[in-house]
């Protein structure tokens, strides 16, 4: 039973247009998330994190968005480049226990020139 | 090293022969971890090791599966009598206690059963 699900294994965008990525959990404990980003051939890489005292956190082209209440984060890639093409995985962890994360299954990202 | 550092990249394997994968963490990086993606599924975690506390082998699927930790560096996972259904790739993770909660994850061991 997945506890971090995406519902949407792929998404394809327009370069400069607004790319946006959908995270759902069930646990009402998890309180930190993560996003990584995955290049085919290497590992998943960090791109953000948002803790659950936040409903907001942004980096550069990239903001997450966290709805408590929903259960719900989105990550919101803006303009998208062709370079973003990926798969973007979530992940959410229990506060003080970030030695196991719940990983979505992940959506590919195609950014098209 | 730079990186973590996972062998093999691949792995091609007859049902019931014991497998054995290697992972090198970033030099430095006091824990360790274990997952593996199967087909269509999210980053499942397998086992945790920090310095030289009991590792956390919550998530090991099976007794099939084991790994150790030496010197407090490279994590080898081995998998005996392997089944179809552990074909997956298979990532290794590690990461200091200054950034516990930003891994940096290998490349991953792409392990399949025939």
């Amino acid at each position: 039973d997945q506890q971090v699900k995406q519902n949407s294994p792929s998404l394809s965008v327009q370069e400069g247009r607004i790319s946006i990525l959908n995270c759902d959990y069930t646990n009402s404990m998890f309180d930190y998330f993560l996003w990584y980003k995955k290049y085919p051939a290497e590992g998943p890489t960090f791109l953000i994190s948002i803790s659950s005292i936040k409903d907001k956190n942004e980096d550069g082209r990239f903001t997450v968005f966290l709805n408590k209440s929903a259960k719900h984060l989105s990550l919101h890639i803006v303009p998208s480049q062709p370079g973003d093409s990926a798969v973007y995985f979530c992940a959410a962890s229990v506060r003080n226990n970030f030695n196991k994360f719940y990983f979505g299954s992940g959506t590919k990202l195609n950014v098209k020139p | 090293g730079a990186g973590v550092s996972q062998s093999p990249s691949n792995k091609v394997t007859e049902k019931g022969k014991d497998v054995e994968l290697r992972c090198d963490p970033i030099s430095g990086h006091t824990a360790l971890y274990w997952y593996r993606q199967s087909l269509g599924q999210g980053l499942e975690f397998l086992i945790y090791f920090q310095g030289n506390s009991a590792p956390d082998k919550s998530g090991l699927p099976s007794d099939r599966f084991s790994a150790e930790r030496t010197g407090g560096s490279v994590s080898t996972l081995t998998i005996q009598r392997t089944q179809q259904e552990d074909s997956a790739v298979y990532l290794c993770a590690s990461s200091s206690p200054a950034r516990p909660r930003g891994y940096t994850f290998g490349s991953g061991t792409r392990l399949t059963v025939v």
